[in-house]
């Protein structure tokens, strides 16, 4: 079965670190594309940062440049999303979804929450 | 990068058609076929449903289709059934930079 499972959310203060990590099983996880989704309480889904198979190719939405780092690790069939500098608007459920094809997203894991609050 | 734009609610009866629509630009939903829809559940994570504008993964019913022409795309669901209660996003490729944008989101409710 095809699975991701995010892990590493939590509470943390404005101007804080966190660091999550998502893990694959059931697929070829380094044949796949791999992006971070996250959704604010309530609101609607917000594309974070996409990494390539290999892990050369990374982008980033506008609104977590500079902050966020993405990165995998194949051998551990994991991915990963260091998120410095965080602020309330940051404050969301972050789900890893795999890349089927460009621009389709199957499976998504059942996300971890982050919450930015002093 | 804006959103792309879809109706805040729809409602259809049970055996019912209903239509979401998802209006982006030039630069997202006009330039690519690259369009896909998900449902999601309260609490739950999406579920693809669409992709590619019109194709549909397997093991979702064949009572979901979608389409687009010029900048809008749109999701059909026919026969509603309680279950289809939930809601719906698009999403577009916007270009290898700016990446994928989301709709803001479509709540469905079945009368």
């Amino acid at each position: 079965e095809v699975q991701l499972v995010e892990s590493g959310g939590g509470l943390v203060q404005p101007g804080g670190s966190l660091r999550l990590s998502c893990a694959a099983s059931g697929f070829t996880f380094s044949s796949y594309e791999m992006n971070w989704v996250r959704q604010a309480p309530g609101k609607g889904l917000e594309w974070v940062s996409y990494i390539s198979s290999s892990g050369s190719t990374i982008y980033y939405a506008d609104s977590v440049k500079g902050r966020f780092t993405i990165s995998r690790d194949n051998a551990k069939n994991s991915l990963y999303l260091q998120m410095n500098s965080l602020r309330a608007e940051d404050t969301a459920v972050y789900y890893c979804a795999r890349e089927r094809g460009v621009g389709w997203f199957d499976p998504w894991g059942q996300g971890t929450l982050v919450t930015v609050s002093s | 990068q804006s959103a792309l734009t879809q109706p805040a609610s729809v409602s259809g009866s049970p055996g019912q058609s209903i239509t979401i629509s998802c209006t982006g630009t030039s630069s997202d939903v006009g330039s690519y076929n690259l369009v896909s829809w998900y449902q999601q559940h309260p609490g739950k994570a999406p579920k693809l449903m669409i992709y590619e504008v019109s194709k549909r993964p397997s093991g979702v019913s064949n009572r979901f289709s979608g389409s687009k022409s010029g900048n809008t795309a749109s999701l059909t669901i026919s026969g509603l059934q309680a279950e289809d209660e939930a809601d719906y996003y698009c999403c577009s490729y916007a270009g290898s930079s700016i990446s994928w944008v989301f709709g803001g989101g479509t709540k469905l409710t079945v009368l």
